[in-house]
């Protein structure tokens, strides 16, 4: 049963729109999501994280929107490049001792 | 400081034989985990240890793959006997324990079964 769902699978934006990925997760006592980007022939590595203290999580370009109610998140990319286009993984974990769980990912590819 | 460094980059195996693939975590992480990538399931976590101790094997991998961890600073998945369907990227990932601590990534083996 996958925990953590994203969409879409892939997304495809012209250079300079802003790009919306999407994650839903099941587990409640989640309280950690970590968005990860993987480029071609490279290896996952961390972008932004979010501890739900709040609702919004931003580091330039880069905006994590929370929704605990929901159960749900956004990554929102302004003023796409690009060297934006990879794959996206959200991920969610709680404090207990568990391990984080991955989504399936968003393909990104944003066109010059 | 070295990241994570998994060996052989490239394995070849042919149908029935057992592969050894080897992972040597960040010096200090207590996590370590293994996946397996592939572009219809994504990642699929294999083995979780936290300080040697298995966490999680994976389940529906439970039959033909055995991850071990002898020591704090290497760690080997053996998958015995292969299938094409094995055919993947296997990663290696360790992090600083906690559950909030964020993974780091080996560069991978991509492993091909004929």
């Amino acid at each position: 049963q996958q925990q953590v769902r994203q969409s879409p699978q892939s997304l495809t934006v012209w250079e300079g729109e802003t790009a919306i990925l999407n994650c839903s997760y099941e587990d409640s006592t989640f309280d950690y999501f970590p968005w990860y980007w993987q480029f071609p022939r490279e290896s996952p590595a961390l972008l932004i994280a979010i501890r739900p203290v709040s609702n919004k999580k931003e580091d330039g370009r880069f905006t994590i929107f929370f929704n605990k109610r929901e159960k749900k998140l956004s990554l929102h990319i302004t003023d796409s490049q690009p060297g934006d286009s990879a794959t996206y993984f959200c991920a969610a974990s709680a404090n207990s001792g568990t391990y984080q769980r991955f989504g399936t990912g968003t393909k990104l590819q944003v066109v010059p | 400081d070295a990241g994570v460094t998994q060996t052989p980059r490239h394995e070849v195996a042919e149908k029935g034989q057992t592969i050894i693939l080897k992972c040597e975590p960040v010096s200090g992480h207590n996590d370590l985990f293994w996946y397996r990538q592939t572009k219809i399931q994504g990642l699929e976590l294999l083995s979780y240890f936290r300080s040697k101790s298995l966490m999680e094997d994976g389940g529906a991998f439970k039959d033909r793959f055995k991850a071990e961890m002898l020591n704090s600073s290497f760690s080997t998945l053996k998958i015995q006997p292969t299938e094409p369907k094995d055919s993947a990227v296997y990663l290696c990932a360790s992090s600083f324990l906690g559950d909030y601590a964020e993974q780091f990534f080996g560069p991978g083996t991509r492993l091909t079964v004929l």
